[in-house]
Parts: C-alpha cells; sequence; structure tokens
C-alpha cells in the first residue's frame, strides 16, 4: 500500500511565522505535490516537483515556497504565515500524472 | 477560470437509489479524468477514472460517463449508500504539459437511510 504521511494533523501558527509542512510518501515516487483546500474553491495546486531539487509553480504560489532534498520528502514552507493561508493542506505523490495519492492532510490555522 | 466545474455543490439521495454527479471542463487538452471521495479531516482517496478514448468506464457500483463533444463528465452510484456520504472531487489531467491535476470545486454527496 502506498502511504503518505504528513508531520501534522493540526498546526495553530501566529502571523508572521515561518511554517514548515513535511510530506514524505515511501514508494520511490518521482512527482509530488502540494494543493490547499478552501471550501467552496476545491484543491488548488501550490507547486509540485517531478525530481530530486526540481520545482515547479502551480496555480497560487504566491506566499509559499517548496523544498525537495531527498526523493521521498517534500516541504512546503510559508515564509511569513498570514490569516488568509488558514486552510487545509493536502500532499500527494504519484509516478505518473494520474491517481495521485494523497495525505491525510495538515488543517493549518494561522492567528 | 476554472477549467474543471462541478456546479453543485451538494446532493441529496435515498439510499437506494442512484447518485450523478456531474463534472464540465473547458480545456480539450484535457486526456484524462478522475473522481476522488473525501471524508471530513482525510485525504483524497482515488475512487474511478476514464481516459479520453472511452466513453464508459464501470467499477462495481461506480461508472463515469464520458462525453467528449461536451465536455462532460458524470459519475453514478448504483446504489447509493449511506457510506458513500462524501465530497467528490472530478479532476482531469493530461499527458502533455504540465504533470499536475486540476480539481473541481467538489459536490458534497449526503445518502439518507
Amino acid at each position: 500500500d502506498v502511504k503518505v504521511t504528513q508531520s501534522s494533523r493540526y498546526l495553530v501558527k501566529r502571523t508572521g511565522e515561518k511554517v514548515f509542512l513535511e510530506c514524505v510518501q515511501d514508494m520511490d515516487h518521482e512527482n509530488m505535490f502540494w494543493y490547499r483546500q478552501d471550501p467552496g474553491l476545491g484543491l488548488r495546486l501550490i507547486y509540485f516537483s517531478y525530481d530530486v531539487k526540481m520545482k515547479e509553480k502551480g496555480d497560487i504560489p504566491e506566499g509559499y515556497s517548496v523544498s525537495r532534498e531527498k526523493k521521498e520528502r517534500f516541504s512546503l514552507i510559508l515564509e511569513s504565515a498570514s490569516t488568509n493561508q488558514t486552510s487545509m493542506y493536502l500532499c500527494a505523490s504519484t509516478v505518473y500524472s494520474n491517481e495521485q495519492f494523497f495525505g491525510p492532510g495538515t488543517r493549518l490555522t494561522v492567528l | 477560470d476554472q477549467q474543471v466545474k462541478q456546479n453543485s455543490p451538494s446532493l441529496s439521495v435515498q439510499e437506494g437509489r442512484i447518485s450523478i454527479l456531474n463534472c464540465d471542463y473547458t480545456n480539450s487538452m484535457f486526456d484524462y479524468f478522475l473522481w476522488y471521495k473525501k471524508y471530513p479531516a482525510e485525504g483524497p482517496t482515488f475512487l474511478i477514472s476514464i481516459s479520453s478514448i472511452k466513453d464508459k468506464n464501470e467499477d462495481g457500483r461506480f461508472t463515469v460517463f464520458l462525453n467528449k463533444s461536451a465536455k462532460h463528465l458524470s459519475l453514478h452510484i448504483v446504489p447509493s449508500q449511506p457510506g458513500d456520504s462524501a465530497v467528490y472531487f472530478c479532476a482531469a489531467g493530461g499527458t502533455a504539459g504540465r504533470r499536475a491535476l486540476t480539481f473541481g470545486s467538489g459536490t458534497r454527496l449526503q445518502v439518507q437511510p
């Protein structure tokens, strides 16, 4: 079974803090993705990576950065958290672009 | 501009009846379509997919229909069960261009016992 794990299920941070969200997959997948899910907006792609040290911007990259130093780990970084970044963050991985496997999500609240 | 649209935010059906969830897309470059199911506090799980070279794919109680000329797909669940109550996301991808999926806004299905 593919397993995608995320470092925290719930996180509360203050405005201006630097936030790290970690994602690890155990299936040697090349492609990894970060989405955020908001009511009425579905899942929106923030960043994705198709190889170690490679990254591409998704639809809403502003305010975020990513790091992929190892194949199994993809980190999402909020350099200076803001209240409009309160959301559910979902990490996914896949060998191909279809049938992505998702982690359980991190619900981030920025106060 | 949303390239994948789910115009019904919610749907309620009786147990045992058919649930039909709809999805429209605008980008003709999409050639692969998927449905994901999401329970609260969990990540989405893959349900069923269809390639653009087909017009129907069936897996047990779940069938996905694709109408390329109308840029429309639908998910049929027959018979619906209370455990099917969840948010369903339609997603689209392509072999050319970026590797990520484009998701719709989701439809919350409630199956009444």
